[in-house]
């Protein structure tokens, strides 16, 4: 069956450095997505990766391993308001996502 | 920017009631989608449509309807609403130009039915 884990929750510092991580397995791979939930809004998008390695955009970098079928998401300096949930999704061969059920990341002062 | 509107943020129904859920968005988009969030679980496609008049089923299409008589508007439908369809209801538009392309999301309706 297709699947997609990551933590339900993390903790962190601000201005710490958090690795959110995601493990999915899919009915074929075309490239894997990460969006930010704030409580009551909609998911944005933040990356998409289809190729091993790492993205860097601003604070936030997604890597991803197809051999391993692992991604994260590091986020570095903290900040409050990244305090959300961030969501994972697989696309596959059909070009569906297939959705985590989303790391609900808290962030202390 | 892409903006993906939905008719209500929040909305109370009664069992067997008749629902409609609305989503309108101003880019042009090609693709159309409803989703439903739950606590717990990933989102979860109920329908999704590639063009005009056009509907596919997502992996829980059981008790809903769709309607896609404009590009724009992508309407989801519970003939006879249940309190097990008690959800976030999340609608989503995407370019078409590629497989790959980037969902943009509406802000969601909470839908309670008693």
């Amino acid at each position: 069956g297709q699947n997609i884990d990551q933590p339900t929750e993390m903790t962190a510092t601000e201005g710490a450095i958090v690795q959110i991580n995601c493990t999915y397995q899919t009915s074929g791979f075309n490239g894997l997505f990460w969006y930010q939930q704030h409580a009551g809004e909609a998911p944005t998008f933040l990356s998409y990766n289809v190729l091993d390695g790492l993205e860097e955009k601003g604070r936030f970098s997604s890597f991803l391993s197809r051999s391993k079928g692992y991604s994260y998401l590091l986020l570095k300096e903290l900040q409050m308001k990244d305090s959300a949930s961030y969501l994972c999704a697989g696309m596959d061969s059909n070009y569906q996502l297939i959705w985590g059920a989303g790391t609900k990341l808290i962030i202390k002062p | 920017d892409v903006k993906v509107t939905q008719s209500s943020r929040y909305l109370v129904k009664r069992t067997g009631e008749k629902v409609f859920l609305e989503c309108v968005q101003d880019m042009d988009h090609e693709n159309m989608f409803w989703y439903r969030q739950d606590p717990g679980l990933g989102l979860r496609l109920i329908y999704f449509s590639y063009d005009v008049k056009m509907k596919e089923k997502g992996d829980i299409p059981e008790g809903y309807s769709v309607s896609r008589e404009k590009k724009e508007r992508f309407s989801l439908i519970l003939e006879s609403a249940s309190t097990n369809q008690t959800s976030m209801y999340l609608c989503a538009s995407s370019s078409g130009q590629g497989h790959t392309d980037t969902q943009y999301f509406g802000p969601g309706t909470r839908l309670t039915v008693l």
